[in-house]
């Protein structure tokens, strides 16, 4: 099955930096790549996903990049602010919510 | 538009008993996913339905079990429960024809 490595686990920046938060996967049918906000005592958000028909996408302070050949995708996240503290996680699936697959997660803290 | 409500939002049981949670979709969505959340294993994938079939399964035993009403609304149940049973349980709704999931605020399950 499906397996997601994430990396780094755990990711401090200055606010106003960038933050870049990595993730493969193992199973070549996966076309669908979402990235999930969590908050403290709240359930994951989504933020933006990508499939694998695509190679960026970009919604305003958020990308996603992936490169189907090396099986990986990444999130970039500019201008941090406090506010985007939280876990992050990146999934990944063959699509028809068939068993998602998620990322141990990244706990990103931006400090003021 | 409601989000995605799940009830009860905090739950103590103690082993051996069960437990049935329950979750209402976003109205139109029609395809339900519940997910076991806890540090050790991160997010992982029970099941989903989709008019009131079981579509997808995860790799979880038998004491896990769900359904779907009519009106989309599922349940999942978990009995003889055990103490690793503890977690944050997660459901998600989508779109028939879409692969993008909303979570609801999750409910919290303590097994003593």
């Amino acid at each position: 099955g499906e397996n997601v490595e994430q990396h780094p686990s755990t990711l401090s920046v200055q606010e106003g930096d960038s933050a870049v938060i990595k993730c493969t996967y193992s199973d070549s049918a996966s076309n669908y790549f979402p990235w999930y906000k969590q908050e403290l005592g709240k359930g994951p958000q989504l933020i933006i996903d990508i499939r694998s028909n695509v190679g960026e996408k970009k919604d305003q302070r958020i990308a996603v990049t992936l490169n189907k050949t090396a099986k990986h995708f990444s999130l970039h996240i500019t201008e941090t602010q406090p506010e985007d503290s939280a876990v992050y996680f990146c999934a990944a699936s063959r699509g028809n919510n068939n068993d998602m697959r998620f990322g141990a997660g990244t706990r990103l803290t931006v400090k003021p | 538009k409601a989000g995605v409500t799940q009830t009860p939002r905090y739950l103590i049981k103690t082993r051996g008993q069960q437990v049935t949670l329950s979750c209402s979709p976003i109205s139109g969505h029609r395809s339900v996913s519940w997910y076991q959340q806890t540090p050790g294993q991160g997010l992982q994938f029970l099941f989903e339905y989709f008019s009131e079939t079981q579509r997808n399964k995860g790799n979880f035993p038998g004491r896990f079990s769900g359904r779907q009403f009519s009106n989309s609304r599922s349940e999942m149940n978990v009995s003889t429960l055990e103490l690793g049973d503890s977690a944050l349980y997660l459901c998600a709704s989508s779109l028939p024809t879409s692969d993008t999931q909303y979570f609801g605020p999750g409910t919290r399950l303590t097994v003593l």
